[in-house]
């Protein structure tokens, strides 16, 4: 069955980067995409991007560009996203999910806590 | 920037049937999807290409679409249907994907 396993919570402070991993088993790797979405604390779901585990290819949101990178490691059938120059708004659970223009499979879910 | 609208909750009682709408400009042009998500999960799909149902989703969960309203129904409702659902979609290039602001479904 398809799992999406997240790393582990993590505490950062303003201005630092944060690196989540999402370690995909069940399917072919390359044979889908990963997209990032994340929820603030108590708020709705928010699109962060997309990548293609077949060719790197990718499409971040318009508000986190030049913020996000998203990575693969084909490797491991591992997906990373790194957000840098935190602020306080971007504390979240990030979760990870499969597919592109919709999330049939979701990782548990990470949280980041930013703060001084 | 694109959005779609949902309205901020709903409440049924237990055997009636529950509608949650969503609106935008682009749903006649792009497919909508809905996800449940209860305190401390993740969302999980329950109607993808406006009125597909995944497998191990009930039948209960129903999905239709009419120009710029797309609306999930749930008939029967049960106490376990309480829960926050998010419609979404892509804009009109199908380049961006946008979540609607969730509906809380209350099982009074």
């Amino acid at each position: 069955q398809v799992q999406l396993v997240q790393s582990g919570a993590e505490v950062k402070k303003p201005g630092a980067s944060v690196k989540v991993s999402c370690k995909a088993s069940g399917y072919t790797f390359t044979s889908y995409g990963i997209s990032w979405v994340r929820q603030a604390p108590g708020q709705g779901l928010e699109w962060m991007g997309w990548i293609s585990a077949y060719n790197g290819n990718t499409n971040y949101a318009q508000k986190l560009q030049g913020r996000v990178t998203m990575t693969t490691d084909t490797s491991t059938s591992t997906a990373y996203m790194e957000l840098r120059s935190l602020r306080s708004d971007d504390t979240a659970v990030y979760y990870c999910s499969s597919g592109y223009l919709y999330f049939d499979y979701w990782g548990q879910g990470t949280l980041v806590t930013v703060s001084s | 920037s694109y959005e779609l609208t949902q309205p901020p909750s709903v409440s049924v009682s237990p055997g009636q049937t529950a509608r949650i709408t969503c609106s935008a400009d682009a749903l006649p042009k792009q497919y909508a999807y809905w996800y449940q998500q209860k305190p401390g999960q993740a969302p999980v799909l329950v109607i993808y290409k406006d009125s597909e149902r995944p497998s191990g989703i009930p039948e209960r969960f129903s999905g239709s679409s009419s120009g710029t309203t797309v609306t999930l129904t749930i008939s029967g409702v049960q106490a376990e249907d309480e829960a926050d659902y998010y419609c979404q979609s892509a804009d009109s290039s199908g380049t961006s994907v946008v979540f609607g602001g969730g509906t809380k479904l209350t099982v009074l």
